[in-house]
């Protein structure tokens, strides 16, 4: 099974900062790769897919990069919507397995 | 608008059942895959069953095969996880998802609000 590694787990920033988060893939997934975001409470959003690809609606201050084995998630310019818990999943195989998650937390 | 609601949630004891629903509206359920996604308290999200359009093809975590059969209604516009044999580890918020079909693979575009199942003696 393809195993996702997120780091770092948690971070804090201000608003404005731009944020990172890295995703590793135990092999190589193309781009196969997705990005989501959860607030306490709530269900997951998607944000990004095909490592790159920006949902509909989704503001483009969040981008994604990468293919193979590692991916990035960038906030160019962190927002207090923005704070939250950042999941990565792979789409190489049926089996969506889903990075740890990174908690984005205010400075 | 694209909805999903789950429902069936609860307090099992150790070694208990639940049937997990989620109903769909808003879209021709019929043409979708779809899945079941749990969050234990505190924790990351984990991916648990996957059932194709037609039923035709499904796929389970390692964690759940052999306990949890998911399964769908297309003329009810329903999804399914019958839980059996549940455990303490089993405690989460479920979530069913639907599957987008994507040109460079598949991505979880909407998602229900979650039923919590807590499993405890």
């Amino acid at each position: 099974d393809i195993q996702m590694t997120q780091s770092p787990s948690s971070l804090s920033a201000s608003v404005g900062d731009r944020v990172t988060i890295t995703c590793r893939a135990s092999q190589s997934i193309s781009s196969y790769l997705n990005w989501y975001q959860q607030k306490p409470g709530k269900a997951p959003k998607l944000l990004i897919y095909a490592a790159s690809s920006l949902q509909s609606g989704v503001p483009s201050r969040f981008s994604g990069s990468g293919s193979g084995t590692d991916f990035t998630l960038t906030i160019s310019s962190l927002q207090p919507e923005d704070f939250a818990t950042y999941y990565c999943q792979q789409s190489y195989s049926t089996l969506g397995a889903f990075g740890g998650g990174t908690k984005v937390e205010i400075k | 608008e694209v909805q999903l609601v789950e429902s069936g949630g609860g307090l099992v004891q150790p070694g208990g059942s639940l049937r997990l629903s989620c109903a769909a509206s808003g879209f021709t359920f019929s043409s979708y895959s779809m899945n079941w996604v749990r969050q234990a308290p505190g924790k990351g999200l984990e991916w648990v069953s996957y059932i194709s359009s037609s039923s035709s093809t499904i796929y389970y975590a390692d964690s759940v095969k052999g306990r949890f059969t998911i399964s769908r209604d297309n003329a009810k516009n329903s999804l399914y996880l019958q839980m059996n044999s549940l455990r303490d580890e089993d405690t989460a918020v479920y979530y069913c998802a639907r599957t987008f079909p994507g040109e460079v693979g598949d991505y979880f575009d909407y998602w229900g609000q979650g039923t919590l199942v807590t499993v405890s003696s």
